[in-house]
């Protein structure tokens, strides 16, 4: 079936300008997460949503990160005046809910790459 | 100190040979563990979930030691097609938020 997509797959935008980041998740999974990787670094988490409950936006590094997730299913990541350091690759996952209401494994989209010039 | 930690190496490992590296993480409320594999530019995806009786699954071998918070990942066997970096995971004791280590990298050379 089909995994989860992200779009665009690459992404160069200048400094100062608003770049929207989409994720489609895996149909029927009801949690999606945002993560972002810089080179040859680990995952640094940015936003989880959750079904209908408030996002955890604990990661997002400033408030010109944002995210949306529309009917519980598509994502948006906006990041507003992009700046050099916000060059990174954007991951998207998303998961299954147990019936125990915990998540279980993440599947990951291919990620866009994001070059602020 | 950073919530997971792992050596990010490179462990270069002679095909055939074994390898094993561990992960620390600081939360002694953390529940649920897992490795993931991450080849050059793709996406992370799932090795094995990480139990508390230790678990395998063909020649990766998984343990966890709460009393000293560390997981291991043990590759028998080294292939090639081995080489990747591999990320420890940790679920917190609130939530379903996934905290990733930096990653080991681990290159089978012939």
């Amino acid at each position: 079936g089909a995994g989860v997509s992200q779009s665009p797959s690459n992404k160069v935008t200048e400094k100062g300008k608003d770049v929207e980041l989409r994720c489609d998740p895996i149909s029927g999974h009801t949690a999606l997460y945002w993560y972002r990787q810089s080179l040859g670094q680990g995952l640094e988490f940015l936003i989880y949503f959750q079904g209908n409950s408030a996002p955890d936006k604990s990661g997002l590094p400033s408030d010109r990160f944002s995210a949306e997730r529309t009917g519980g299913s598509v994502s948006t990541l906006t990041i507003q005046r992009t700046q050099q350091e916000d060059s990174a690759v954007y991951l998207c996952a998303s998961s299954p809910t147990l019936l125990a209401g915990r998540t279980d494994t993440q599947y990951f989209g291919p990620g866009t790459r994001l070059t602020v010039l | 100190r950073k919530e997971v930690e792992q050596d990010p190496g490179p462990f270069n490992v002679p095909e055939g040979a074994t390898v094993a590296f561990n992960c620390t993480y600081s939360n002694s409320a953390s529940q649920s563990f897992f490795w993931y594999r991450q080849d050059c530019r793709k996406e992370p995806k799932l090795l094995m979930s990480v139990y508390s009786s230790g678990n395998e699954d063909g020649r990766f071998t998984a343990q966890l030691n709460r009393a000293s918070q560390y997981i291991s990942l043990l590759i028998r066997d080294s292939k090639l097609s081995d080489s990747a970096t591999y990320l420890c995971v940790v679920r917190g004791a609130a939530g379903n938020k996934l905290t990733f280590g930096g990653g080991t990298r681990v290159l089978v050379k012939p």
